[in-house]
């Protein structure tokens, strides 16, 4: 069974530094075929795609905050972290992790978690 | 790398079929078969409705079906239920190597 699950501070505050980590179970990191995104949503508002490790380490973010954004993985620990600096209230948002298998729907977030609401706030 | 262009709601009656266009450019939508959509209801985590523009994952009804013509995709879903009342979001993969998502539809049984 595929899970992935979110995890990392509800609050920060402006300023700070967030990061989060995605555990994974059911698949690999180290598979060949796997890789998993981070996405966010503002309370009421779309999703937006921020980055994307892939199963060789490459990574990829999004165009507008790439300057602030970092993505890993351990693969030992099944987990993958991201770090984006310098948070702001506009920042506050439901943060997803989820998979794409390569092999199975090639470009498609096929499984997310289950998200973690970071409010940003002094 | 712009968000994808989608109707901010949609509505339709049991039973009937409605349409959600998405709308990009040559660099995402029109240039790759990489659209996919995914279905939210309040509180949940999105799930995967439709992949590389028309297919279905195992699960999905059949009442669901996805297509595209140049820049824009199509998600139609018919026989509407009130289960189906949710957000729907399509994404597509980009020549820049990134995703982007549209931004959202509302669709509301009446």
């Amino acid at each position: 069974q595929v899970t992935l699950k979110e995890s990392g501070p509800v609050l920060v505050k402006p300023t700070e530094t967030l990061t989060l980590t995605c555990t994974v179970s059911g698949f690999s990191l180290s598979n060949a075929r796997m890789g998993v995104s981070w996405i966010r949503q503002p309370p009421g508002k779309a999703l937006e795609w921020l980055a994307h490790i892939f199963s060789n380490d490459e990574k990829s973010y999004s165009t507008s905050l790439k300057s602030r954004l970092t993505i890993s993985k351990d693969t030992s620990k099944s987990q993958v972290v991201l770090t984006m600096t310098n948070m702001d209230p506009v920042d506050t948002a439901t943060y997803y992790c989820a998979r794409i298998d390569s092999s199975g729907y090639p470009w498609t977030f096929d499984y997310w978690g289950q998200g973690t609401l970071v409010t940003v706030s002094s | 790398q712009s968000a994808l262009t989608q109707p901010a709601s949609v509505s339709g009656s049991p039973g009937q079929s409605i349409t959600i266009s998405c709308t990009g450019t040559s660099s995402d939508v029109g240039g790759y078969n990489y659209v996919s959509w995914y279905q939210q209801h309040p509180g949940k985590a999105p799930k995967l409705m439709i992949y590389d523009v028309s297919n279905r994952p195992s699960g999905v009804s059949n009442r669901f079906s996805g297509s595209k013509s140049g820049n824009t995709a199509s998600l139609t879903i018919s026989g509407l239920q009130a289960e189906d009342e949710a957000d729907y979001y399509c994404s597509s993969y980009t020549s820049s190597s990134i995703w982007v998502f549209g931004g959202g539809t509302k669709l509301t049984v009446l």
